[in-house]
């Protein structure tokens, strides 16, 4: 079975501070990896997929993260968090293969302090 | 374009009566989906379906039922609420394998 681990349960930081939160699958074939962004009282919307090709992903509000096949990995970053960037972050992985199920980590929420 | 509607966005049941929640998509999504959220253990699958007429378990079905009778709704069916069931639920939709997934507002549930 699919798992996703997300080991930052809460992460604070200060505006203009870098980010990057850990998120590792256990899944040996081919797989497909998102991110997702959950703000206080709102639905989940995506920050930014991996399907195939460069393992550099650019997402929406200045976020990436890269896939590192060999380390099973999927790391979310940015380079200066702002307020407005409070929120869960939620890592996925889906098979690759068959129904578009995806699983989720437990997700880590990051608070920003101006 | 409404995207992925859910209500009720709140409901509060007594233990042992039924309700239904309901999620419809207009962006003619073949998948659909319902997790349910709480807290420190993310978003866990419920039900999903491939197509209408197509419905399969995901890792914690028990106590919900679901069908998916045209492309458009899915809703989920709790017969007999139990206090276990108290989450937050999401409806999602997408287009074919490997695609993102598009979230409804979610539904808040209580149950006493």
């Amino acid at each position: 079975a699919q798992s996703v681990s997300q080991h930052n349960h809460h992460v604070i930081l200060s505006e203009a501070a870098s980010l990057e939160l850990g998120c590792n699958y256990s899944y040996g074939g081919t797989v497909n990896l998102f991110w997702y962004v959950q703000y206080p009282g709102q639905h989940l919307q995506l920050l930014l997929k991996y399907f195939s090709g460069d393992p550099l992903v650019k997402g929406i509000k200045g976020f990436e993260a890269e896939f590192i096949k060999s380390k099973f990995s999927f790391n979310l970053r940015k380079p200066s968090v702002q307020w407005s960037d409070t929120a869960e972050y939620f890592c996925a992985v889906n098979a690759g293969t068959g129904a578009n199920n995806l699983f989720f980590g437990t997700g880590t929420r990051l608070t920003v302090i101006p | 374009n409404a995207g992925v509607t859910q209500t009720p966005k709140f409901q509060v049941l007594k233990t042992g009566q039924s309700m239904t929640l309901q999620c419809a998509q207009d962006m003619n999504h073949e998948y659909m989906s319902w997790y349910r959220q709480d807290p420190g253990m993310g978003l866990r699958l419920i039900h999903y379906s491939v197509g209408a007429g197509i419905t399969d378990q995901g890792e914690v079905p028990n106590g919900y039922n679901v069908s998916r009778s045209t492309t458009e709704d899915f809703p989920l069916r709790l017969l007999s609420a139990a206090p276990s069931q108290t989450s937050v639920y999401f409806c999602a939709s997408s287009q074919g394998q490997g695609s993102p997934l598009h979230f409804g507002n979610g539904t808040r549930l209580t149950v006493t």
